[in-house]
């Protein structure tokens, strides 16, 4: 099936740094969601959007949707411990119903 | 919150037997579940989606005789993994949406890990 592309696929940063993730697509989509997901636990929504040029934040999370429905990105700024986890965005097609469509993940790992 | 509940969180079964999973809706009735695979280190793949009293909607690739869905009421779906198989062990993940849904009330349960020796 179709998954959005994921950058960076991995990151180590140090705690303090901010950290900045994208997604795109080749579809357009009329959502766009950020889930954290712990290891053997299933994905937390954290941010969901639903405007092109949407900006929203939660806390120290800022998340954008793209101009052309097509990239979003996701923004956390000092990053602390707890922040370690896989980030997925996930996009919901435009006319469809809730199917999502996941991406392929960022892993983050925070050093002290 | 609405909460999505797994149930078994983890299960060994042998090869060629059946297991099931299930999933439900704890403090809200779901129209829709969705059913979804992950490998380690691996994103959501979409299975199929469960809609309550009528037959599941598979993802191109998955096999319907062999992973039997079912979404009998409005708080629960149940997925058969038949004649399981060691390639068959995965992380097996339901997300549940009420009627009315948009995209932020989609609910995702713990996760079933599944290993079949």
């Amino acid at each position: 099936g179709q998954q959005l592309n994921q950058s960076p696929q991995s990151m180590f940063i140090q705690e303090g740094e901010d950290v900045s993730m994208n997604c795109t697509s080749s579809s357009i989509f009329n959502t766009w969601l950020w889930y954290k997901q712990d290891p053997g636990e299933g994905p937390v929504l954290l941010i969901a959007l639903y405007k092109a040029g949407e900006l929203t934040s939660n806390g120290r999370l800022t998340a954008q949707f793209g101009i052309t429905r097509k990239d979003s990105f996701l923004n956390i700024s000092a990053s602390i411990p707890s922040d370690v986890g896989i980030y997925f965005c996930a996009g919901q097609l435009y006319g469809t119903a809730s199917k999502l469509t996941f991406g392929t993940g960022t892993r983050l790992q925070v050093t002290l | 919150g609405a909460v999505v509940s797994q149930h078994p969180s983890r299960v060994i079964c042998k090869s060629g037997t059946s297991v099931k999973i299930e999933c439900r809706s704890l403090d809200f009735q779901a129209t829709t579940m969705f059913w979804y695979r992950q490998f380690p280190k691996k994103s959501l793949m979409l299975m199929a989606t469960s809609n309550e009293g009528s037959k599941a909607t598979y993802e191109q690739g998955v096999e319907k005789d062999k992973f039997l869905i079912n979404h009998a009421s409005l708080t629960l779906s149940t997925l058969t993994v038949t004649s399981a198989h060691p390639e068959d062990s995965s992380f097996y993940i339901c997300s549940a949406a009420p009627q009315g849904y948009s995209g932020n009330t989609i609910y995702f349960g713990e996760g079933s890990w599944l290993t079949v020796v």
